[in-house]
This record gives structure tokens, sequence and C-alpha cells, in this order.
């Protein structure tokens, strides 16, 4: 059971690039997340997902795109990379809501971008 | 809307000794609560939260949390630190009546706690 996993865990990238952040998670979730964390804001969910096949905005989803063609997979798209993008991305999971389980995220390991 | 704040960016413990992290809310309604722990280069851990019943919450290792509706909140425990606990501590708070179907969790700036040997 590797639980929530992301690829990859560093990467630079230049001002215009594009590029796909993959998440995977094989504890059966429905509820996926995308959050971005930067120095003394703590995390800003960017996009998440209900379930398979629907996707929704955050609190900060300008600038990035997201698919959930499978169950176990979250894909965090940048088309045009800026230094403003420069942050560590985390990827989590969570249990269909019911109050017993509510608010349980569990999260990857993290990707830490640089746009230069 | 709903918003948290963990006033202290840095809180140093001698190990042994209590420790304490601070936050506080603010909810429309009635507040689900949660600390989460990231260790360095690690993703979050969940550690514990308060949905409803004793104000005395316990979660994983030997910390637990005091819930405090008149004040707002919803400080982290431990009554003996170890080196061990040293880490990067967020809060998060979740308004029932708002965010939709997302769950959104809002959390804190966080609060790095240093246990001193």
């Amino acid at each position: 059971n590797a639980g929530v996993t992301q690829t990859p865990k560093f990467r630079v990238l230049k001002t215009g690039q594009s590029m796909t952040l993959l998440c995977a998670q094989d504890m059966n979730h429905e509820y996926m997340y995308w959050y971005r964390q930067d120095p003394g804001m703590g995390l800003r969910l960017i996009h998440y997902s209900v379930g398979e096949g629907t996707t929704a905005k955050g609190e900060v989803p300008d600038g990035y795109n997201v698919s959930r063609l499978k169950k176990q997979n979250f894909l965090l798209g940048l088309e045009s990379a800026a230094p403003s993008q420069t942050s560590v991305y985390f990827c989590a999971s969570s249990y269909l809501s019911r109050d017993f389980y509510d608010g349980e995220q569990y999260f990857g390991p993290g990707t830490r971008l640089t746009v230069t | 809307a709903q918003s948290v704040a963990q006033p202290e960016d840095q809180v140093n413990v001698a190990e042994g000794n209590p420790l304490t992290v601070k936050c506080t809310y603010s909810v429309s309604g009635n507040p689900y609560l949660f600390w989460y722990v990231q260790y360095p280069n690690r993703g979050l851990q969940f550690l514990l939260k308060y949905i409803t019943g004793d104000n005395l919450v316990k979660g994983s290792y030997g910390f637990e949390a005091e819930f405090n509706k008149s004040q707002t909140s919803f400080h982290l425990k431990k009554p003996s630190a170890l080196v061990s606990d040293s880490a990067l501590y967020f809060c998060a708070v979740r308004d029932p009546l708002w965010g939709g179907s997302a769950r959104q969790l809002t959390f804190g700036s966080g609060t790095q706690l240093t246990v001193l040997p």
C-alpha cells in the first residue's frame, strides 16, 4: 500500500514551458486535491475532484488545469509556467464525505517546482 | 467563509517540558477543526480532529487538543515534548455549512516547533 505518490519530486522549468504533475493513490479514495505550499502562507487549494471525470476550481486555480480520467490518478498541468508558480505542490486524497472521516486527507510527499 | 490563524511562527521548548501550539479560527457555524504535522521534505500527516462531542481530543503520538468555543481556539498540546516532535504544525478548519462539495479545508500558516535536547 503506497498511499499517495507524486511524480516528479523536483523540476526546474523556464518561463513559458509546460509540464504535468502526476498524483496517484491506491486507497480507492473518491476525493483528490492539489495544493501549493508557499512560505508563511500555509497550503492553498488549487483544484480538486470529487470523483472520476469531475474537477473543480479551488482557491488559486489560475494558470493550472487538471484532469481525473481514472479514479486513482489526478493530474495537474501548467500550460505556460511563470516564476510566480515556483512552489511546493502537494496532492492529497480522502474518503467520500462521511463525517467520521471528514477532513482526514492523505498527502503525497510533494513536488518542488522552480520556474526561472 | 472560514479562516484560521496560528499566531506563532516558531515555538521552542525543552525536551520533557509541556508544549502548546496555538490556533484560533473563524467560521459561521460550528467548526470542524484539525491538526496536521509536516516533517522535513514530507507531506502533511493527520494528527487529530474535532467534529463534535468532548472538547478534549486525543490524537497520534501523545498529542491532544482542546476545543474552546468561547475563545474560538483549538490549541495543540503535549504533556512532555520529545526531540522527535520537532516539525511544522498546521491547524485547519472546515465550516460544514460552506465549501460545497470540496469539503475544503483552510490551513493556517504553520508553526515551526523545535524541541531542544
